[in-house]
């Protein structure tokens, strides 16, 4: 079964608005990551987030994590038409597989 | 592009049919894997290989069969498919050290239609 969970599972903003999209997790992780993939095309990584980190940044994404909740969060300020895409949290389990596992991914619509 | 080439881009294969997917990614990485991805279901994980051996099998039906004759390529051999295996096929790579996932790599993936 998937590890990680997103939510909501489809979002629509005007451009310039915030885009705020989570992800649950069921059992402890070494890293968690997050992924954007454009209808039909591979996954691109996005960022990693370690599980002693809590909050990371990178441009207009910011990532934070609560390992107590086993959950993430994924903001995209600022959102523009670009940026529409799926987007997907994936987890490395501590102390076990290190393979990726992916949950259906989260759906964003930016309305220009 | 992110070094990870899958070939063909597009298939349609009758039921009948024998064809083989192809990875090859040039990132030195020694982790390959492939996933298939079907319309409003999780990305699901096929098969893993690590070091050129097989880790993982997610009771995959026998009618995919995988290959990694070495740590830069992937094959995906397809034989005697149902219509339900129409999906988006995905490979991707990474670099594991001590058991510490580092990023995925992804190739733009093959969509395959079983007619």
């Amino acid at each position: 079964s998937q590890q990680g969970e997103e939510d909501p599972q489809a979002l629509s903003i005007q451009e310039g608005e915030n885009a705020t999209m989570n992800c649950s997790y069921k059992t402890s992780i070494n890293n968690l990551q997050w992924y954007r993939q454009n209808s039909g095309r591979g996954l691109v990584h996005l960022i990693l987030i370690r599980s002693n980190e809590r909050e990371k940044h990178s441009g207009r994404l910011r990532v934070t994590l609560d390992t107590s909740k086993k959950s993430s969060s994924l903001l995209i300020t600022a959102s523009r038409a670009a940026d529409t895409a799926s987007y997907f949290c994936a987890t490395a389990l501590s102390g076990g597989s290190y393979i990726p596992t992916f949950g259906r991914g989260t759906s964003l619509i930016v309305h220009p | 592009e992110t070094g990870v080439t899958q070939t063909p881009r597009h298939l349609v294969m009758g039921m009948t049919n024998k064809k083989s997917l192809k990875c090859e990614q040039h990132l030195g990485h020694n982790a390959m894997y492939w996933y298939k991805q079907s319309a409003k279901k999780p990305l699901e994980l096929m098969f893993v290989y690590s070091l050129e051996e097989r880790v993982e099998n997610n009771s995959v039906p026998s009618r995919f069969s995988p290959e990694c004759p070495n740590s830069s390529h992937l094959f995906l051999h397809l034989h005697t498919l149902q219509p339900e295996d129409s999906a988006l096929y995905l490979c991707a790579s990474s670099q594991v050290i001590d058991r510490e996932n580092t990023e995925a790599f992804f190739g733009q993936g093959t969509r395959l239609t079983v007619v």
